[in-house]
């Protein structure tokens, strides 16, 4: 069976500081894992994906996520927070047995300090 | 690409009556649709999958007679919540796969559901 673990609930991190956002999984298969970001009142926003090509991944708005197999993690990472970085963000394991259901982690509510 | 509409972006119903929600691929061919329902500060839990032309699988605990689920074409999946009740209220999130590339889900913007 597949799950992911998001380690914490809340961050906050002060504006030009980096950003760190925590995330374990478990699966039998080879995974294919991703972040989504979700602003208040509003739907997903991938951010990055990672479907077993290259272990650094780069996304959107200068983040980036590194798969290690070793530690089963893809924490993602941000050199320096912006404002507009406040938000609640996902990370995600997708089930490659052919129902491609997602599952996902219960969230970080990223807090952006000015 | 991949562009996942819903219809309506926020509805408030009273209780009793029934409400219906779309969820449109826009560009491609959705292979497969998922809904999900997402409560205050929560995460995203799935209710149902479904395939173009069957039947949606449903995960334990949801009630298929509560929350009829259709997927008429490759295009466009409803969700309708019967006889709609206060509980009901929710974010309701519908997604699309396209077949071509695999893993990947697009989602559409959600639906906020209010029941009186």
């Amino acid at each position: 069976a597949q799950s992911v673990t998001q380690l914490d609930s809340h961050v906050s991190v002060s504006e030009g500081t980096p950003v760190l956002l925590r995330c374990n999984y478990s699966s039998s298969y080879s995974p294919s894992l991703f972040w989504y970001v979700q602003h208040p009142n509003k739907g997903l926003q991938l951010l990055l994906k990672y479907t077993s090509a290259a272990t650094l991944v780069k996304g959107i708005n200068g983040f980036e996520a590194e798969f290690k197999k070793s530690e089963t993690s893809f924490h993602l990472t941000k050199p320096s927070a912006h404002m507009s970085d406040a938000a609640e963000y996902f990370c995600v394991v997708s089930d490659p047995t052919g129902t491609y259901k997602y599952i996902f982690g219960t969230g970080t509510r990223l807090k952006v300090l000015a | 690409g991949a562009v996942v509409s819903q219809h309506p972006s926020r509805v408030i119903c009273k209780s009793g009556t029934s409400v219906k929600i779309e969820c449109r691929s826009l560009d491609f061919q959705a292979t497969t649709m998922f809904w999900y329902r997402q409560f205050p500060k929560k995460s995203l839990m799935l209710m149902a999958t479904s395939n173009e032309g069957s039947k949606a699988t449903y995960e334990q605990g949801v009630e298929k007679d509560k929350f009829l689920i259709n997927h008429a074409s490759l295009t466009l999946s409803t969700l309708t919540v019967t006889s709609a009740h206060p509980e009901d209220s929710s974010f309701y999130i519908c997604s699309a796969r396209d077949g071509g590339r695999r893993n990947e889900q697009f989602f559409g913007p959600g639906t906020r559901l209010t029941v009186l």
